[in-house]
């Protein structure tokens, strides 16, 4: 799986959108890019996840450049409730179960009130 | 909720001892993942298993070892424990056929005294 590289940490004001980067230079034409956060000490919890084209769901936004080798998953409106740690990690689509997934430090966003 | 349902969810026991934790997966998927997150620690990648076989190894220490069952529940037996075993184990699940979110529980918590 290729390597992503991301911010140690970031502050967003509550109510403003939350912009987090991730770098993933070396992602080959079959990895998806997928967002994870964990809540403090909560198992992690699924974003969202793309191929190339942006997506979006009731949790975020995706943007994915055009050469695939960076992403910004953003959060409309952040709350209290989303001070966590987000984590960005590429991974080979399902290939019959084979599917080793490696978790990063990610950024750790704190939403201030 | 997850769907994922992980026991004991917090567990005490001395150095030496033996541990067993159970990871129930969401109904109908076939993979199981193991995880360890020490204190302030990143994820890191133990074991995954699919339809009751072994598929990925990381770093995953001789006294640990694992198994899937017929039933798709997963054990992970931690034996001979020291201090530093002490962490959050998060077992997560995926279907076979999506591109592969996983979905975790809520971890145990194992203090080893």
């Amino acid at each position: 799986d290729a390597k992503t590289t991301q911010p140690t940490s970031m502050d967003c004001a509550e109510g403003r959108a939350a912009n987090l980067p991730c770098n993933h230079s070396t992602i080959s034409g079959n990895e998806y890019v997928y967002w994870y956060r964990q809540i403090h000490s909560q198992g992690p919890q699924y974003i969202i996840h793309g191929l190339k084209n942006n997506e979006t769901n009731e949790m975020a936004s995706l943007i994915i450049t055009e050469d695939r080798k960076s992403s910004t998953l953003i959060l409309p409106h952040a709350t209290l409730r989303d001070t966590a740690v987000y984590y960005c990690i590429v991974r080979v689509a399902n290939s019959g179960g084979y599917q080793k997934v490696t978790f990063g430090t990610g950024t750790k966003l704190q939403v201030i009130p | 909720d997850s769907g994922v349902t992980q026991t004991p969810k917090h567990l005490i026991t001395a150095t030496g001892q033996r541990v067993t934790l159970r990871c129930s997966p969401r109904s109908g998927d076939l993979s199981v993942y193991w995880y360890q997150q020490s204190l302030d620690q990143g994820l890191q990648f133990l074991i995954q298993y699919y339809n009751g076989e072994e598929r990925a190894k990381g770093n995953i220490l001789e006294r640990f070892s694992a198994q899937q069952f017929p039933d798709l529940h997963s054990e992970l037996n931690l034996s001979s424990l020291e201090l530093g075993d002490s962490a959050l184990y998060f077992c997560a699940s995926s279907a076979e056929m999506n591109t592969g979110e996983l979905f975790f529980g809520e971890g145990s918590r194992l203090t080893v005294l």
